[in-house]
């Protein structure tokens, strides 16, 4: 069974630029979360959806989106980058996203310069 | 963002020697992960507690919920150069509230080194 796969994995973004991640689940799971991880902050939790909506988010500012679509396949977007955003954005995926094992993706390490 | 406590930090220990980490929290959990991350990848699902008092095997790892469903822990025992790693523990409240849908709340992580 194929793990969660995150593309890509690495990318360089200037400030002010934008950048959109992709996120395709585990077969069968319909609730995809993200969060961002950085040395300082550690784990952050940025968003979940299930069925193509949002049901929860996490405390960043608007310029974090997402959005999923109906094959479970989810997006997150960044607007407007700035250098704090430089981390590893990781995506997880659960059959309900209400309880129950979270399955991790290796992430995509993005760098602000 | 709020964050469990964990501890210890890093720990550096022998290969073969058997190490212990926990987890603390002001507030309950009705989940309680533990994960490990290598470098560069991402965090890999050890042990998965359902119920508080719980105590569950994984191989050489033992993980327990705590009662109170403020706390846990994990042991591994005789341990390996590849168990290298960052250890995390994760909270996760469920459907409680509605507000909680795939949100973990995660420890800073325990960096273990083991020297062969």
């Amino acid at each position: 069974k194929a793990g969660v796969t995150q593309t890509p994995r690495y990318l360089i973004k200037t400030r002010g630029q934008q950048v959109t991640l992709s996120c395709s689940p585990i077969s069968g799971h319909r609730s995809v979360s993200w969060y961002q991880q950085t040395p300082g902050q550690g784990l952050q939790f940025l968003f979940e959806y299930f069925s193509e909506t949002q049901r929860n988010k996490g405390n960043f500012p608007g310029r974090f989106s997402g959005r999923q679509f109906s094959n479970s396949r989810s997006e997150m977007n960044v607007s407007t980058l700035e250098l704090g955003d430089s981390a590893l954005y990781l995506c997880a995926s659960s059959l309900s996203g209400t309880v129950g094992e979270l399955f991790f993706g290796e992430g995509s390490r993005l760098t602000v310069l | 963002g709020q964050q469990l406590n964990q501890s210890p930090q890093s720990m550096f220990i022998q290969e073969g020697e058997d190490v212990s980490m926990n987890c603390t929290s002001s507030s309950i959990f009705n989940t309680w992960l533990w994960y490990k991350q290598d470098p560069g990848e991402g965090p890999v699902l050890l042990i998965a507690l359902y119920k508080a008092g719980e105590l569950t095997s994984n191989g050489r790892l033992t993980a327990q919920f705590g009662i109170t469903r403020k706390d846990s822990f994990l042991n591994i025992s005789a341990s390996i150069p590849s168990d290298v790693g960052i250890y995390f523990c994760a909270g996760q409240l469920g459907a409680a509230g509605g507000t909680s849908y795939g949100k973990l709340t995660f420890g800073q992580g325990t960096i273990l080194t083991v020297h062969p």
